[in-house]
């Protein structure tokens, strides 16, 4: 399975934009690159994923390098309950090899 | 979307004695998964749930000490057998709706301590 790099932790004011970086310098042609966020005391969550082009939606905007070595997850307001840990996770997204391996992840933090 | 409810939410157990955690999805889903997640780590996958056949598990994890049953396509289980302090973590449960490019839906997990 192809490796993800992320930092440890990051921190952000409310309101203010977040950029989550991504590090996949491995990654295939055939992989999806997946972002979900596991807030406190729950089960993670899906926030988006594209495969070559920038992606948005009514959570976050996935921005993809050219050469697909790296992305950028963009939360554009950041709010107390974003929160969270976020993962970036590269899945080839075929019918029958769909399970997901998660890496560390950021812990991002939100001030008021 | 897929709703899921793992039972139980939370156990405490002796050690030596062993845990079956429920899984039932609102829907009928081809792909389900099982997590643990030990105190303070990133989640680890033990084994993709085959509806009919036997579990696919990862590296490091055995059918003897982790039996997974999916008897139909809404419902899976999962057993920690012969519990010792090492085991206590969070169980979850992940479905795919088969669908291809699509998003994981996960369980609330299962949080076991074991004593």
């Amino acid at each position: 399975d192809a490796k993800t790099t992320q930092p440890n932790s990051m921190e952000s004011n409310e309101e203010e934009p977040v950029h989550l970086p991504c590090n996949h310098s491995t990654i295939s042609g055939t992989d999806y690159i997946h972002w979900y966020r596991q807030l406190p005391s729950q089960g993670p969550e899906y926030v988006i994923h594209g495969l070559t082009s920038n992606v948005n939606n009514r959570m976050a905007s996935l921005a993809i390098a050219e050469d697909r070595k790296s992305s950028t997850l963009i939360l554009h307001r950041a709010t107390l309950r974003d929160a969270a840990v976020y993962y970036c996770i590269l899945s080839p997204r075929s019918y029958n090899t769909d399970k997901l391996i998660f890496g560390t992840g950021t812990r991002l933090q939100v001030f008021p | 979307s897929a709703v899921i409810s793992q039972k139980p939410s939370r156990d405490i157990c002796q050690r030596g004695t062993s845990l079956t955690i429920q899984c039932q999805v609102d829907s009928q889903v081809t792909m389900m998964f099982w997590y643990r997640q030990q105190p303070g780590q990133s989640l680890t996958l033990i084994a993709t749930a085959n509806q009919g056949s036997e579990a696919t598990y990862e590296s490091g994890f055995v059918i003897d000490k982790f039996p997974i049953s999916r008897p139909n396509l809404t419902f899976s289980t999962l057993t920690v057998s012969n519990m010792s302090p090492e085991d206590s973590s969070i169980y979850l449960c992940s479905v795919e709706l088969g669908q291809g490019d699509t998003e994981a839906f996960f369980g609330q997990g299962t949080r076991l301590t074991v004593v």
